[in-house]
């Protein structure tokens, strides 16, 4: 089976721009989360997605948002980038619906993203 | 008070060594917990998940204290291969799916 991919690896954007990562969930999962983790600290939850639906959502501003397609992939966007941003962004997929992951969670290798 | 908090470490320990982590959170009503482990520039991987009643796991142990909110992994025999950063998690009770994760502890393993 294969695992949680998530493109691209790394990516350096200006100040103001905006950017979209990708996340391709684990065969037989049908719920995503992102997360934004920065240099030093754990793994900060931004949302999840279940059903293309957001389902919950973390201290994150509304300049983030997502999407989850009929395939299970999803995608973080972000817009008006600050340096603050730079991170790692990891994807998460599950199976077990909304809220609960009684089978675990599986990251994807993440996205290193860096603002300049 | 963060919502989950460890002693980021580092620990710095010989191979065959016995090396213990604490883990404190703040929400009472939390009902799911684990134990992530994380190699430097590398995803979160779940080493274990932990039970009300103690769990092990060949050389790793992990307890909860749901009374003190605190949860524990011992690791035995340290391995060179185990020198990674260990998270602490705890799912969110929001029904939002959300992991909430401690800092890390870093633990190097030296021969």
């Amino acid at each position: 089976e294969t695992g949680v991919t998530q493109s691209p690896t790394h990516l350096i954007k200006t100040r103001g721009q905006q950017v979209t990562l990708r996340c391709s969930s684990q065969s037989g999962h049908n719920t995503v989360s992102w997360y934004q983790q920065a240099l030093g600290q754990g793994p900060q939850f931004i949302f999840q997605y279940y059903r293309e639906e957001e389902n919950g959502r973390g201290n994150f501003p509304p300049r983030f948002s997502g999407l989850q397609f009929p395939n299970y992939s999803s995608e973080l966007n972000v817009n008006a980038l600050e340096l603050d941003d730079s991170a790692l962004y990891l994807c998460a997929s599950s199976r077990g619906g909304r809220g609960g992951a009684p089978y675990g969670y599986t990251f994807g290798s993440g996205t290193r993203l860096t603002v300049v | 008070r963060k919502e989950v908090e460890q002693d980021p470490g580092p620990f710095n320990v010989p191979e065959g060594a016995t090396v213990a982590f604490n883990c404190t959170y703040s929400n009472s009503a939390s009902q799911s917990f684990f134990w992530y482990r994380q190699d430097c520039r590398k995803e979160p991987k779940l080493l274990m998940s932990v039970y009300s009643s103690g769990n092990e796991d060949g050389r790793f142990t992990a307890q909860l204290n749901r009374a003190s909110q605190y949860i524990s992994l011992l690791i035995r025999d340290s391995k060179l291969s185990d020198s990674a950063t260990y998270l602490c998690v705890v799912n969110s009770p929001s029904n939002t799916g959300k992991l909430i994760f401690g800092q890390g502890t870093t633990l190097q393993v030296k021969p």
